[in-house]
């Protein structure tokens, strides 16, 4: 699996804006970008994916660079729920993975009242 | 719609016995998951079961075993229990695996699993 890279924690302020960045050079072009969070006491949840093109949902933003070898995604405006950890996962949809999640240690973000 | 979940919450074993944890699917979910979330760590694959036959392994031990119903419901099971499988055992129910371009997993509240 292509591995991805995550700063190990964030902070952020309730109802600013959040970045988290995941960095994946080793990506294939059949690798999709999954976000999943986990908050506390929680399994985790999914947040979005994306392949190639900029995604939005009603719970965030994902951003991929045009070289796809990172993506940043962005919370418009965080609240004391999206305390969570999150997970930057690459899901090959043409492979053999099963199905399979391949969780690396995820970001920490910690958000202030 | 009911969503994925697992019994017992938490279960407290000693080395050597042996234990089964239980998962209900989401309705409609054909696919189960279990993941092995050791404290601090992220989430690892153990295995997924689709239509009641083991459909991918991860990196782990002939002792982890697992059964899906035709319901769709599972069981993993773990035999000869190590202070090491003290973890979170998480279910994660989703659609087909070979959908091809995507398919998102639902996932329970876990087991907490304490071998001591």
């Amino acid at each position: 699996d292509a591995k991805t890279t995550q700063p190990n924690s964030m902070e952020s302020n309730e109802e600013e804006p959040v970045h988290l960045p995941c960095n994946h050079s080793t990506i294939s072009g059949t690798d999709y970008i999954h976000w999943y969070r986990q908050l506390p006491s929680q399994g985790p949840e999914y947040v979005i994916h994306g392949l190639t093109s900029n995604v939005n949902n009603r719970m965030a933003s994902l951003a991929i660079a045009e070289d796809r070898k990172s993506s940043t995604l962005i919370l418009h405006r965080a609240t004391l729920r999206d305390a969570a950890v999150y997970y930057c996962i690459l899901h090959n949809a043409g492979g053999t993975s099963y199905g399979k999640l391949t969780f690396g240690q995820g970001t920490i973000l910690t958000v202030h009242p | 719609e009911t969503g994925v979940t697992q019994s017992p919450t938490h279960l407290i074993k000693t080395r050597g016995q042996q234990v089964t944890l239980r998962c209900s699917s989401q309705s409609g979910h054909n696919t189960v998951s279990w993941y092995q979330q050791a404290l601090g760590q992220g989430p690892q694959f153990i295995f997924q079961y689709y239509r009641e036959e083991e459909n991918g392994r991860g990196n782990f031990p002939p002792r982890f075993s697992g059964l899906q119903f035709p319901n769709y419901s599972s069981e993993l099971n773990v035999n000869a229990l190590e202070l090491d499988d003290s973890a979170l055992y998480l279910c994660a129910s989703s659609l087909d695996p070979g959908q091809g371009w995507y398919n998102e997993q639902f996932f329970g509240p876990g087991t907490r699993l304490t071998v001591l």
